[in-house]
């Protein structure tokens, strides 16, 4: 079964900081992409990143980059230089074949000043 | 990707009544999703939005509860009927179909609180 999971229910960061949100995934497909979406206390949900499972190098914006490690079915985030608006939820999601997105618990990411 | 609007951005409401939420798209999308988000949790989805036919719903989610309509690609409504205080979630519309893979792009959410 299709499954994303992420360990981290909360994370306490000092600001500056990089920090890495983890996040594991399951799926027998060979075709899937993996993405990252941001959501602060507002409720919107703001996409980061996308990681194809055939791009040969680790998707990077800005100072978002996701740690693609295929064989351990890793799919990190990596934020680099944390700043206080970067505190909010972090959800892990996976693309299916039927056009949906399994998501992970996500992670609540505090930036302490 | 495309950007899209919701309304109401939140309300509150009294057991037993309906609330109908909208999702506007400014373009064309291929898919069209809401999601309901209970306090706390992640995102749940209820159904995929079909252009002139009934949803898809999900386990756990009817038609009579959570009627869905999508007149056109860039339009389509959620009503939560008959609600309960279980029904306090956030709501979520999301588009796809217009970037990499799968990605959905999400409008602002309603925040639904049922007294």
């Amino acid at each position: 079964a299709q499954k994303i999971t992420q360990t981290q229910p909360g994370m306490f960061v000092q600001e500056k900081e990089a920090v890495t949100l983890d996040c594991t995934y399951d799926t027998s497909d060979p075709s899937y992409g993996l993405f990252w979406y941001k959501q602060p206390s507002s409720g919107e949900m703001i996409f980061l990143i996308y990681q194809g499972s055939y791009d040969q190098q680790n998707a990077t914006e800005g100072r978002y980059s996701l740690n693609f490690q295929k064989a351990r079915k890793s799919a990190n985030l990596v934020i680099s230089a944390s700043q206080l608006g970067d505190s909010a939820m972090y959800f892990c999601a996976m693309s299916t074949s039927n056009y949906q997105l399994i998501w992970g618990a996500g992670t609540k990411l505090i930036i302490k000043p | 990707s495309a950007v899209i609007s919701q309304k109401p951005s939140r309300d509150i409401c009294q057991r037993g009544t309906s609330l109908t939420i909208q999702c506007q798209v400014d373009s064309q999308v291929t898919m069209m999703f809401w999601y309901r988000q209970q306090p706390g949790q992640s995102l749940t989805l209820i159904a995929t939005a079909n252009q002139g036919s009934e949803a898809t719903y999900e386990s756990g989610f009817v038609i009579d509860k959570f009627p869905i309509s999508r007149p056109n690609l860039t339009f389509s409504t959620l009503t939560v009927s008959n609600m309960s205080p279980e029904d306090s979630s956030i709501y979520l519309c999301s588009g796809s179909g217009r970037g990499r893979d799968n990605e959905q792009f999400f409008g602002p959410g309603t925040r639904l609180t049922v007294l």
